[in-house]
């Protein structure tokens, strides 16, 4: 079932600037996570934010996580034409491995 | 040294045939999956094996069997393929518990197509 709901659907920047995505879902987690899919590959693994963190960052990204709201949100910074993928967010509600997805935001950075 | 391997890559079969998708990881982990991509890119999540014990199976068609040998291994064979069947597959497998931060690792996805 899908769980997590990515906004918007789809994104289309310049080069150079910040992409934001978000996830919204509906019951409690454990974990939420942010997944990129490139054209015709698997999907890798960015980050992960435990419920009892509001903000992690790794390189350009960042992500918030609001548990009163259920939602998070992606940040790209300084968006680079290799960006240009597909996103989902998925949320573990417990252990590992019952992750609920996403639909997906595809992004795509104008160069 | 690629960390979840499937295969084949592509696939084009029959309607009513029997194939099989083949997956492996070799990251240590106990626990693997299977997924199917539709065209509108949902993720569906169709079976799960922690250490060769089977613990997710949603409601798929039982023309649809997992196999897991030993926790390193799980395949996947469809019998009878129907048009519908057609989609991307997705082998991905993480270790539950600790190292939970590195998420799912997943494979590059076998393309079926049934005509």
């Amino acid at each position: 079932s899908q769980q997590g709901e990515e906004d918007p659907q789809a994104l289309s920047i310049q080069e150079g600037e910040n992409a934001t995505m978000n996830c919204s879902y509906k019951t409690s987690i454990n974990n939420l996570q942010w997944y990129r899919q490139n054209s015709g590959r698997g999907l890798v693994h960015l980050i992960l934010i435990r419920s009892n963190e509001r903000e992690k960052h790794s390189g350009r990204l960042r992500v918030t996580l609001d548990t009163s709201k259920k939602s998070s949100s992606l940040l790209i910074t300084a968006s680079r034409a290799a960006d240009t993928a597909s996103y989902f967010c998925a949320t573990g509600p417990d252990s590992n491995y019952q992750l609920i997805w996403g639909a997906g935001t595809k992004l795509i950075i104008k160069p | 040294d690629t960390a979840v391997s499937q295969t084949p890559k592509y696939l084009v079969t029959q309607m009513g045939n029997d194939k099989s998708i083949k997956c492996e990881q070799n990251l240590g982990h106990d626990t693997m999956y299977w997924y199917k991509q539709d065209s509108k890119k949902f993720l569906k999540i169709m079976f799960s094996y922690n250490n060769k014990e089977l613990i997710i199976n949603e409601t798929v068609p039982n023309r649809f069997s997992p196999k897991s040998p030993d926790k390193a291994h799980l395949n996947l064979h469809i019998n009878s393929l129907e048009l519908g069947d057609s989609a991307v597959y997705f082998c991905a497998s993480s270790q539950e518990g600790r190292a939970l931060g590195n998420g799912y690792t997943f494979g590059s996805g076998t393309r079926l197509t049934v005509v």
